[in-house]
């Protein structure tokens, strides 16, 4: 019964570069969500996503981030041209329905050097 | 504006005591109330929860407790084990159907053997 699973664990990137972030969700979850935690703060929701369809980006950044969860596959969150305001750790959740007790994955903690 | 405060950063608490966990919100379409643990690398896991119209809620060593007119909550672990060593974040949903998790910036608690 695997839960919610991301890749990379660690990723670090020069200024500039692309940083690809994956997340597969718990088996059975159609519904996955991204939240960013910056050092000594709380979890920031992203965006939310069902297959093929972004349901809300509202705390997206409008430039250098999109997010994805395609047909088949993970769900993606891409950062383009990183900057060092971007490092921080990067977490997906899933869950069955929309809300409730989602689950979270380990998190992607990336580092723009 | 932190809408979700959890206002101790950190709490020492002797094996075997209790542990008492603060929450303060002041959003009132705030409904239904979580808390997290979280462990240094790890994602969040979801320890328990409550709903608006309750104001108490057990499972096994924790309990949360729940005074709306306060906008309050509060978490509880009896007995304090050194395995309840992590970080709590309290965090909320507002309305039904609500997918957007606020979290506060969490409480390292730390159970010294």
């Amino acid at each position: 019964n695997a839960g919610v699973m991301q890749n990379p664990r660690h990723l670090v990137r020069r200024r500039g570069q692309e940083a690809r972030l994956r997340c597969s969700p718990m088996k059975g979850h159609s519904h996955v969500y991204w939240y960013r935690q910056l050092p000594e703060e709380g979890l920031k929701f992203m965006v939310y996503l069902q297959k093929e369809n972004i349901i809300d980006e509202s705390g997206m950044p409008k430039e250098r981030f999109s997010a994805e969860f395609p047909k088949e596959g993970p769900s993606i969150l891409r950062i383009q041209q990183v900057v060092r305001g971007d490092s921080a750790a990067y977490f997906c959740a899933s869950s069955l329905g929309q809300g409730r007790e989602a689950f979270f994955g380990q998190g992607t903690r990336l580092t723009v050097v | 504006d932190q809408q979700v405060k959890q206002n101790s950063p950190s709490l020492s608490v002797q094996e075997g005591r209790i542990s008492i966990l603060n929450c303060d919100y002041t959003n009132s379409m705030f409904d239904y109330f979580l808390w997290y643990k979280k462990y240094p690398a790890e994602g969040p896991t979801f320890l328990i929860s409550i709903s608006s119209i309750k104001d108490k809620n057990e499972d096994g060593r924790f309990t949360v407790f729940l005074n709306k007119s306060a906008k309050h909550l509060s978490l509880h672990i009896v007995p304090s084990q050194p395995g309840d060593s992590a970080v709590y974040f309290c965090a909320a949903y507002s309305g039904a159907g609500s997918y957007q998790l606020t979290f506060g910036k969490g409480t390292k608690l730390s159970v010294i053997p």
